[in-house]
């Protein structure tokens, strides 16, 4: 079956602007989570999704909203850019949602949007 | 905020020798998974092992936890360049569902 898919996979953005990045998870999960992934910072968590509500949020300014779809498919948006938010924007998807039990919030990755911010 | 920290940060070695990378973490944990990422791509799951578990096979990977020393280790054996990659701990605690990662071990296996 399909993997998750996340577009676009490079974009680059000048300050100020905003940008929208796509992810579609594998078919039959219903968990979409989204990770920001920096030299600096590693691996840190955005936020998680799970039958279009928005179940937990990481320690992110407003600027990053997101929202999910009847389908499961995932946007997140990031507002007002600043150079910080250059960074590999990762999706990862689970079938029963992290919440699911021993197992369940295994995560399944997509292969990332790459977002430069000039 | 990092829960599980990897050590090595790095490590270089020759194919056909075994890696070993650690994580320690700071408060208990549900259960311990270990993913790969090759570089500037999106991370693999590996292995999941339970707080109830000491250790776990897969193929040439073998975890070790010990939550008594809040540590786990991977061990990755007869090494190939295809593993030269950035390998996660990721840890699951509390009341928490939500994994959180470490900072990676990068692997330079030379052919």
């Amino acid at each position: 079956k399909a993997g998750v898919t996340q577009t676009p996979r490079y974009l680059i953005k000048t300050r100020g602007q905003q940008v929208t990045l796509s992810c579609s998870p594998i078919s039959g999960h219903r968990s979409v989570s989204w990770y920001q992934q920096t030299p600096g910072q590693g691996l840190q968590f955005l936020f998680e999704y799970f039958s279009e509500t928005q179940r937990n949020k990481g320690n992110f300014p407003g600027r990053f909203s997101g929202r999910q779809f009847s389908n499961s498919r995932s946007e997140m948006n990031v507002s007002t850019l600043e150079l910080g938010d250059s960074a590999l924007y990762l999706c990862a998807s689970s079938p029963l949602g992290l919440a699911g039990g021993a197992g369940a919030n295994v995560l399944t990755f997509g292969a990332g949007s790459r977002l430069t911010v000039l | 905020s990092q829960q599980g920290e990897e050590d090595p940060q790095a490590l270089s070695i020759q194919e056909g020798e075994n890696a070993t990378m650690n994580c320690s973490y700071k408060t208990s944990i549900n259960n311990l998974q270990w993913y790969r990422q090759n570089s500037g791509r999106g991370l693999v799951h590996l292995i999941l092992i339970r707080s109830n578990e000491r250790e776990k096979h897969s193929g040439r990977l073998r975890v070790t936890l010990d939550t008594s020393k809040k540590s786990s280790s991977l061990l990755i054996t007869a090494s190939r360049a295809a593993d030269t990659a950035s390998y996660f701990c990721a840890t699951l605690s509390g009341g928490s569902y939500i994994p959180t990662f470490g900072r990676g071990t990068s692997l330079i296996v030379h052919p």
